[in-house]
């Protein structure tokens, strides 16, 4: 079984901070993705990772998939109160055609 | 392009009352999951269908409920009867293909069963 764990669990800053979450999983995936969910709202891709040591970068938004493909952290340079939301990973592969889903990291960005 | 419709979006219903939830995954995707979101246990995997064909049910937490995918458009989620435990959002998803990983979200579909 595949699993995948999300820390921190919950964050809360204030605006204009910096933060790191992390997606760790001792399995190997083809491609990781990342997904923020809002209140009221399904969760909504923001990228996918694919080559191991990859970067991604979104605007305040930076994404790494780990060399060995079993892990990926998502950064935030100056948080604003509108990226409060759910994160969460998922990793894809191993043949099943579905995904694991990290626990996620509730972050919320005090104005 | 139109995303993944789901309905009801809220349903409040009363213990053994017969529930079902309906998706339409975005066209040209093959592959359709349904997933439960509770505060407890995050997000989980009931079932998810390739080309119309169940392929993993394990996460189907008892015989109360079933699934079924008639067409490429369409699925519905039933539960029978429902229970109290039951109560959460209810959400599908599609991607294009088992060789992909991106997944689409509906809005979900808030059951409350009292």
């Amino acid at each position: 079984t595949q699993l995948l764990e999300q820390s921190p669990q919950f964050l809360s800053i204030q605006e204009g901070e910096n933060l790191t979450v992390y997606c760790n999983s001792s399995s190997v995936f083809s491609s990781l993705q990342w997904y923020r969910q809002e209140p009221g709202e399904g969760p909504v891709l923001l990228v996918t990772v694919v080559t191991g040591g990859e970067v991604k970068k979104l605007k305040r938004l930076t994404f790494q998939f780990g060399d060995a493909r079993k892990d990926s952290s998502l950064h935030i340079t100056a948080a604003q109160p509108g990226d409060t939301g759910l994160y969460l990973c998922a990793g894809a592969g191993g043949g099943a055609g579905k995904s694991t889903f990290g626990d996620g990291t509730t972050l919320t960005v005090k104005p | 392009d139109a995303g993944v419709i789901q309905s009801p979006r809220h349903e409040v219903t009363e213990m053994g009352q017969e529930v079902t939830l309906r998706c339409k995954p975005i066209s040209g995707h093959n592959s359709l999951f349904w997933y439960r979101q509770t505060m407890m246990r995050g997000l989980e995997l009931l079932i998810y269908f390739n080309n119309n064909v169940p392929i993993d049910d394990s996460g189907m937490p008892e015989d109360r409920f079933s699934a079924k995918m008639p067409n490429a458009s369409f699925s519905t989620l039933k539960i029978q009867p429902s229970e109290p435990r039951d109560s959460a959002v209810y959400f599908c998803a599609s991607k294009r293909g088992p060789g992909t990983g991106e997944l689409f979200f509906g809005e979900g579909s808030r059951l409350t069963v009292l």
